[in-house]
C-alpha cells in the first residue's frame, strides 16, 4: 500500500518568513495530493490540493509543488502569520477507485510574532 | 451550510465496554469515510461507504470494530469490548462523489478514552 513520509515534524519560523514542508510517497499510481491544516482540537481542513497532471498550484500565500518522477511534493507558505500556526498534514490517494487518503505524520508549524 | 457533525465529541469508556460513535455527513454526500487519529499522528483509514454499501473495511484493526450506514446518510462506528489501545480521535469524513481525487470534508472527531 501507499506510504507517505513527511518532514520536518516541527518547524518554527518568525512572522513574515517562509515555511516549507516536504512529503514523499511510495505508490507511483497515486495522483491526488491534498494538504490539511489542523488546529488543536479542531477538524482537519483542506487548504490546497494538487493532481498529478499539474506541477504547481498557488492560492494566495500558499503553494504546492509536485515532482512525480521523484515522488515528492511540498507545501510552501510565504509571509507567515501567527494564525498559520497549526499541524499540517500531507496526504496521497490514487484517485478513481483508490479513494482513501494516506496521511503523513504531520508537521507542527509555529509562527513566532 | 452545515458541515460534517459527530457525536459525542468526547467519550470515556471503561475497558471492556461497548461504544457507538455517530457521524452525520454533509447532506447529499455519497462517500463516507472513518479514520482513526492517534495522538501526534496523522489520520489512518478505517473504512469506506458508498451510499449504504461498505466497500472497504480493510483498515478496521480487529473484528471488535464494526461500522454501518443503513440508509446511506448517518453512519455509526461501533467498538465492542474496548481496549486501551482503542484510545484515539475517530474522524468521519464525507465527499460528494464516489471517486478518489476529490475533497474529503472532515468532522470534528470523537475523542475516545478507554480507562
Amino acid at each position: 500500500g501507499e506510504n507517505v513520509e513527511q518532514h520536518p515534524s516541527t518547524l518554527s519560523v518568525q512572522e513574515g518568513d517562509s515555511a516549507v514542508i516536504k512529503c514523499t510517497y511510495s505508490d507511483s499510481a497515486s495522483n491526488y495530493f491534498p494538504w490539511y491544516k489542523q488546529e488543536l482540537g479542531k477538524r482537519p481542513q483542506l487548504i490546497i490540493d494538487i493532481r498529478s497532471n499539474v506541477g504547481e498550484k498557488k492560492d494566495q500565500r500558499i503553494a504546492v509543488t509536485l515532482n512525480k518522477t521523484a515522488k515528492h511534493f511540498s507545501l510552501h507558505i510565504t509571509e507567515t502569520q501567527p494564525e498559520d500556526s497549526a499541524v499540517y498534514f500531507c496526504a496521497a490517494s490514487g484517485g478513481g477507485s483508490n479513494y482513501k487518503l494516506t496521511f503523513g505524520k504531520g508537521t507542527l508549524l509555529t509562527v513566532n510574532p | 451550510g452545515a458541515g460534517v457533525s459527530q457525536s459525542p465529541r468526547y467519550k470515556v469508556a471503561k475497558r471492556g465496554q461497548d461504544v457507538a460513535l455517530r457521524c452525520d455527513p454533509i447532506s447529499g454526500h455519497v462517500s463516507l469515510f472513518w479514520y482513526q487519529q492517534a495522538l501526534g499522528q496523522g489520520p489512518e483509514f478505517l473504512t469506506y461507504f458508498q451510499n449504504e454499501a461498505q466497500l472497504d473495511k480493510s483498515g478496521l484493526p480487529s473484528d471488535r470494530f464494526f461500522a454501518e450506514r443503513p440508509e446511506g446518510s448517518v453512519s455509526t462506528l461501533k467498538i465492542q469490548r474496548t481496549q486501551q489501545e482503542d484510545s484515539a480521535v475517530y474522524l468521519c469524513a464525507s465527499s460528494l462523489v464516489t471517486l478518489g481525487g476529490y475533497e474529503q470534508y472532515f468532522g470534528p472527531g470523537t475523542r475516545l478514552t478507554v480507562t
